[in-house]
């Protein structure tokens, strides 16, 4: 029963640095997300992918690109880390087509510091 | 998407009902209102969702007026691991299934002994 699963959990970069954050599911579902969690604050989306293939821009992409690897896979990268950066990230997934409820399944988070 | 609008924070008692509003006055005909909650850092926990009828499971029950443009999250019996921040979400559910909420800040809920 792994669910949603994120690598690395923690993670410490220097201004510059490129890192990935990669994400993987195991439900069978087809669509799936990356949020950042700035202390205090709710959940902001940065990108989806509603189906292997696709992905689309959320609410805050600049500075990140992901690649939708296959159905169970969806990874977050960093191309040029920079302090505003430094958030809790997670990654979630969802079931669609018959029993869809849209309900996410989050992961457990990667935190991340951008010195 | 509509946005809501809920209490920055609020306390209940052990064992009491925890009452958690909503408004959603923007709400479309097509958005269904989703309540997830967030125990400490974890990931957020999907919770409960409707459109128009009252909902209820094992968790919690969901109340939503008849003009739909706010609704309630009552937690029958609420214990000290109900402490977590509570997010009410209005989202239409896609064709392709998908589903991209945007949270808010939350109801910062607080169960005291």
């Amino acid at each position: 029963n792994a669910g949603v699963t994120q690598t690395p959990k923690f993670q410490v970069l220097k201004t510059g640095q490129s890192m990935t954050l990669q994400c993987a599911q195991d439900m069978n579902h087809n669509s799936m997300y990356w949020y950042r969690q700035d202390p205090g604050m709710g959940l902001r989306l940065i990108y989806y992918s509603a189906s292997e293939g696709t992905t689309d821009k959320g609410e805050v992409p600049n500075g990140y690109n992901v690649s939708r690897l296959n159905k169970r896979e969806f990874s977050l990268r960093l191309e040029s880390a920079a302090p505003s950066q430094t958030s809790v990230y997670f990654c979630a997934s969802s079931l669609s087509g018959a029993g869809n409820t849209g309900e996410l399944f989050f992961g457990e988070g990667s935190r991340l510091t951008v010195l | 998407d509509a946005k809501t609008t809920q209490p920055t924070s609020m306390d209940c008692a052990e064992g009491r009902a925890a009452n958690l509003p909503c408004n959603h006055s923007t709400i479309s005909g097509n958005e269904y209102v989703y309540w997830y909650r967030q125990i400490h850092s974890q990931g957020p926990q999907y919770i409960i969702h409707g459109l128009k009828n009252n909902e209820t499971n094992e968790m919690a029950s969901l109340i939503i007026t008849e003009d739909r443009k706010s609704s309630t999250l009552i937690l029958p019996h609420a214990t000290l691991r109900d402490t977590a921040v509570y997010y009410c979400i209005v989202s239409s559910m896609f064709s392709g299934g998908y589903n991209k909420l945007i949270f808010g800040a939350g109801t910062r809920l607080a169960v005291h002994p």
